[in-house]
């Protein structure tokens, strides 16, 4: 298994400005999956991130508005950029492979 | 297209009750399914996977290709049961984890 950490657990942001997510494991994992949650939604992939390599989106997910960083096999970074209250969901932050993923505590994105 | 059903948002029992959630796919091939559950102030697990027929904390859940549905059932709930589950199905065209809405269920003393 895997502890994963993520912050901030919840932030309130203004239209138009961006966040930083940071996602931590706590041991060196190849795959790390970025999720959205929007209120009452299920669980929707916005990107693959590996290490060494560019972040692979999901269709309707693109790189200038969620962009990722993995600079290492124990971090990544998910920006939410010039955001709306559209953007307001729980963004979760997970290792593993698609047979067994670990989820982080997820950050609750408020956009007003 | 892949897609993953969950009909019930909220399902609630009485403790010893038995408990099915419902969980249908579509999807041509041969899916992989998992049920996921998130317990109250705890992230989101792994609970069972079809592949490995399994029995965890009772729940068992059955794929059934003709009528494209993995529901989760458990004989007699419990009350630490109540939870947030999620069915996710893996398939192979787009090699992604897809999951449904969720359902929630309470199981009352």
């Amino acid at each position: 298994s895997a502890v994963i950490s993520q912050k901030p657990s919840r932030d309130i942001c203004q239209r138009g400005t961006s966040l930083t997510i940071q996602c931590q494991v706590d041991s060196q994992v190849t795959m790390m999956f970025w999720y959205r949650q929007q209120p009452g939604q299920s669980l929707t992939l916005i990107a693959t991130a590996n290490q060494g390599s560019e972040a692979t989106y999901e269709s309707g997910f693109v790189i200038d508005k969620f962009p990722i960083s993995r600079p290492n096999l124990t971090f990544s970074t998910l920006t939410v950029s010039n955001m709306s209250p559209e953007d307001s969901s729980i963004y979760l932050c997970s290792v593993g492979d698609y047979y067994e993923q670990y989820f982080g505590p997820g950050t609750r994105l408020t956009v007003t | 297209a892949q897609r993953v059903t969950q009909p019930e948002k909220l399902l609630s029992v009485f403790k010893g009750a038995p408990v099915e959630l419902k969980c249908n796919y579509s999807y041509s091939g041969s899916p992989e399914l998992f049920w996921y559950v998130q317990y109250s102030r705890q992230r989101l697990q792994l609970l069972l996977r079809h592949i490995s027929r399994e029995s965890i904390k009772g729940f068992t859940a059955d794929l059934n290709k003709g009528e494209t549905s993995f529901h989760l059932k458990k004989p007699f709930a419990q009350e630490e049961d109540s939870a947030m589950y999620y069915c996710a199905l893996l398939g192979g065209e787009t090699d992604k984890l897809i999951f449904g809405t969720g359902t929630r269920l309470q199981v009352f003393p």
